[in-house]
């Protein structure tokens, strides 16, 4: 049962834009979170991350922001670049024994369109 | 330059012959990971070890056995692979902390026939 669902599959916006990603999850021990960037025939990029005691992480054109009672996240992504057109992972893990054990959801991909 | 390697990129095999792919870090992380991704399922996790000859199952562990014998790497080994092994793999590495997120190889796309 996945426990990290991105229930988007596909966004497509315009340049200049707000890209808005959403994840949610399921497993409350969950306490840390990350996106990540992926283009076809590469690994995964690790984006961005925040860890449960916050509620905003921020990094350039990127921001994450965390709603842990309502067990979501999203990404932000301001403004829009051709080359952000790829496939965001939503990630999330627990701390300490569990950190390695990094569940990923189903992904969304994004088009940016000039 | 730092990075997670894993050879070979393709790969070919016939059902029931071992096949090993091997991943090496440089970068002293004490995790490492092997996902598997497939389409409209995601990334999902095989095996991760927090460290050398500490190993944990993932969600997806069956049909697959890995090793660490030293910190750098960490090879994937299919006994006998089967059809529905086939599949995009990726192996990571990361150190713990926040801030950190797993570093990934570019993948090995695996085909058995």
């Amino acid at each position: 049962d996945q426990q990290v669902k991105q229930n988007s599959p596909s966004l497509s916006v315009q340049e200049g834009r707000i890209s808005i990603l959403n994840c949610d999850y399921t497993n409350s021990m969950f306490d840390y979170f990350l996106w990540y960037k992926k283009y076809p025939a590469e690994g995964p990029t690790f984006l961005i991350s925040i860890s449960s005691i916050k509620d905003k992480n921020e990094d350039g054109r990127f921001t994450v922001f965390l709603n842990k009672s309502a067990k979501h996240l999203s990404l932000h992504i301001v403004p829009s670049q051709p080359g952000d057109s790829a496939v965001y992972f939503c990630a999330a893990s627990g701390t300490t024994d569990s950190w390695g054990k990094l569940q990923f959801g189903a992904g969304t991909q994004v088009v940016v369109t000039p | 330059e730092a990075q997670v390697t894993q050879n070979p990129r393709y790969l070919i095999t016939v059902t029931g012959k071992k096949l090993t792919v091997t991943c090496s870090q440089n970068m002293n992380h004490e995790y490492m990971s092997w996902y598997r991704q497939d389409p409209g399922l995601g990334l999902r996790q095989i095996y991760y070890s927090m460290n050398v000859e500490v190993t944990d199952k993932g969600d997806v562990p069956e049909g697959y056995k890995v090793s660490r014998k030293e910190k750098r790497n960490f090879p994937l080994i299919l006994e006998s692979p089967s059809p529905n092994q086939t599949s995009l793999y990726f192996c990571a590495s990361s150190s713990m902390g926040e801030g950190y997120g797993y570093t990934f190889g570019s993948g090995t796309r695996l085909t058995v026939v």
